[in-house]
Order: structure tokens, then sequence, then C-alpha cells
């Protein structure tokens, strides 16, 4: 069954800045919208961004845009979320989810464990 | 932005009763663009419902979606032990994504 990894979290201090990347295997990958979603501790879901396939597409929640920016690489199957002046209120954990249905629907049918970012001093 | 407020926040019931969860949406969603997803603690999210409807692959079928417009709802038929976990509702009717805020199912 295909998977999507991500990697790339840790403990980063306020304004600094980490990449998160999201790899596919035995996916489907260059076929589909990708996105970015997150998880603040104890708290619901956040979509973050997603991407059209060929990478010409962008969407950001308002609270990141102008910090993150989120990237593909078909030729690797790998996803991207650079983010830049980061903020206490962005420690959460990161999922990369394939969006599926387009155009008819929109939902996010495989996802990642996910990778943790921490931003404090 | 379209706010989706899930009610209840808790939902206390016990294995065999029938869970109805509520996603009510601030404007208008087209029901193509209506999704639901389960979330155990520690794992990632998995996608129940799409098209406000129709299950994901895998998904039993006691999982059932059903509403239009502003209102939508998720109904668990006979709760299973491996079903009490937090449910979410998400929309793409227009940008941003967003998800609702949660409810809760769990054991009494």
């Amino acid at each position: 069954e295909g998977q999507l990894v991500e990697s790339g979290g840790g403990l980063v201090q306020p304004g600094g800045s980490l990449r998160l990347s999201c790899v596919a295997s035995r996916l489907s990958f260059s076929s589909y919208w990708m996105s970015w979603v997150r998880q603040a501790p104890g708290r619901g879901l956040e979509w973050v961004a997603h991407i059209k396939q060929d990478g010409s597409a962008k969407d950001y929640v308002d609270s990141v845009k102008g910090r993150f920016t989120i990237s593909r690489d078909n030729a690797k199957n790998s996803l991207y979320l650079q983010m830049n002046s980061l903020r206490a209120e962005d420690t959460a954990v990161y999922y990369c989810a394939r969006v599926n249905g387009l155009p008819f629907n929109y939902y996010m049918d495989v996802w990642g464990k996910g990778t943790t970012v921490t931003v404090s001093s | 932005e379209i706010v989706l407020t899930q009610s209840p926040g808790t939902l206390s019931l016990s294995p065999g009763q029938r869970a109805t969860l509520s996603c009510r949406a601030s404007q208008s969603v087209s029901s193509s663009y209506l999704a639901w997803y389960q979330q155990k603690r520690g794992q990632a999210p998995r996608l129940l419902i799409y098209g406000a409807s129709s299950r994901a692959s895998g998904i039993p079928d006691r999982f059932s979606g059903t509403g239009s417009g502003t209102d939508f709802t998720l109904t668990i038929s006979r709760l299973e032990p491996e079903d009490f976990a937090v449910y979410y509702c998400q929309q793409f009717g227009s940008l941003p994504v967003t998800f609702g805020g949660g409810t809760k199912v769990d054991i009494k």
C-alpha cells in the first residue's frame, strides 16, 4: 500500500526557518494536488496550503502567506514546505496529504504520519 | 472564510449505540466539497466520507453522511469499540479550505 512520509521537523527559534519534506512511495503523486495540514497541540486540524499537479497553482491560509512556500518535485515524488519567520503559533504536527476528486470533489485520501515542528526559544 | 461548527463537542455513548454528529457551515457549501475524517489519538486523520455521502474505500457501511447547503450529518449506526475517536468535517466550497473544530466520541 502506498504511503507518504514527512521529515524535516524539529525545534527552531522564533524567526527561524525550516524546510519540511514529504516523499510518496508506491503511490501516484504527480497526477494529484497535494496539501499540508497542521495540528497544534491539543487542537483541531488546520489546512495550510495546497499545490496543483504541475506547481502552477498554489493557495495558502492567510496566517502563513508571505512566510511559507509550498513546492513539489514530481521527478522525486516529493512535496516541500519552506517555512520562514516562524512563530510560536506555528508549533504543530504537520501532515502532508494527497488531494483527490478534483474538480468535482475535494478530499484528502492519503495522509502521512506527520512531522513535529516546535517553535520556541 | 467558511466557518464549520461541529456539535456536540463531545458525545458520550456506549458500544452498539447510534452516533449523530453535526457540521454546520456559515454559508452554503456544495455537498461535492464536504468531507468527513476520523482521527484517533496519536494518529493521522483518515478519510471516511467525501461528497457529503460517499464512503471512502474500506469504510464500513455503518458510517453514513447526509446533508446539503449549510447542514451536514455524519451517522455511525452502531458504535464499535474502534469508532471512539475525534471526527472532523472539511469543506472546499471556497478558499481557504477549512475544518470544523471536531466532535469527540468517547465511551460512556
